[in-house]
């Protein structure tokens, strides 16, 4: 079955500095590969989705995620943070066969410091 | 656009009692979703629909059902509530043509008291 695993439920950086969230998936390649945003008291929005095209992935708001199949990972960066970005994040991984069916991971939680 | 909008935003229910919450979902998708958030356990899917009719299900016990209109708006029903169906109820539209690319309502805070 498939499972994704994000590493490290917090994470804080100061203002200005790299953002790395971490997240692997289990062997086999899902059809899809998400990252999501919560923001307090609302649902999730979709930031960015992989498909087979390219390995480096642009969202929305300077995120991107590059897909490794060797290292089955799929992590998320963006080269400078914003007090803005301080939200929880979702890695998801779609299931073969079962639409709408999302896998998530358990969520980093981003804090900025100014 | 107008996106996928959950009613109501919170609910008090004591244990036992039922519950309906609706979704209605992004003009022109067809597919809706349901998850369940919890901080322990995290985002787990319940069932999807699709031109009225379940397409996938979860691994949650038949108390929970749920059901889709011509319209493409869905209710989901939580029968015999226990204390641990307390969680955030989200429900997500699609085109429900593979794609994937789930958009998800504010969801509905549910306690069960």
């Amino acid at each position: 079955a498939q499972s994704v695993t994000q590493l490290g439920s917090h994470v804080s950086v100061s203002e200005g500095a790299l953002v790395l969230l971490r997240c692997n998936y289990s062997s086999s390649v899902p059809p899809y590969l998400f990252w999501y945003v919560q923001y307090p008291n609302q649902g999730l929005q979709l930031l960015l989705k992989y498909t087979s095209a390219a390995t480096l992935v642009k969202g929305i708001n300077g995120f991107e995620a590059e897909f490794k199949k060797s290292e089955t990972s799929f992590h998320l960066t963006k080269p400078s943070a914003h007090m803005s970005d301080a939200a929880e994040y979702f890695c998801a991984v779609s299931v073969w066969g079962s639409q709408g069916n999302l896998i998530f991971g358990k969520g980093t939680k981003l804090s900025v410091k100014p | 656009k107008a996106g996928v909008t959950q009613t109501p935003r919170y609910l008090i229910k004591t244990r036992g009692q039922q519950v309906t919450l609706s979704c209605s979902p992004i003009s022109g998708h067809r597919s809706v979703s349901w998850y369940q958030q919890t901080p322990g356990q995290g985002l787990q899917f319940l069932f999807e629909y699709f031109s009225e009719t379940q397409r996938n299900k979860g691994n949650f016990p038949g108390r929970f059902s749920g059901r889709q209109f011509s319209n493409s708006r869905s209710e989901m029903n939580v029968s015999t509530l226990e204390l641990g169906d307390s969680a955030l109820y989200l429900c997500a539209s699609s085109t429900g043509r593979g794609d994937e690319k789930l958009f998800f309502g504010s969801g509905t805070q549910l306690s069960v008291l």
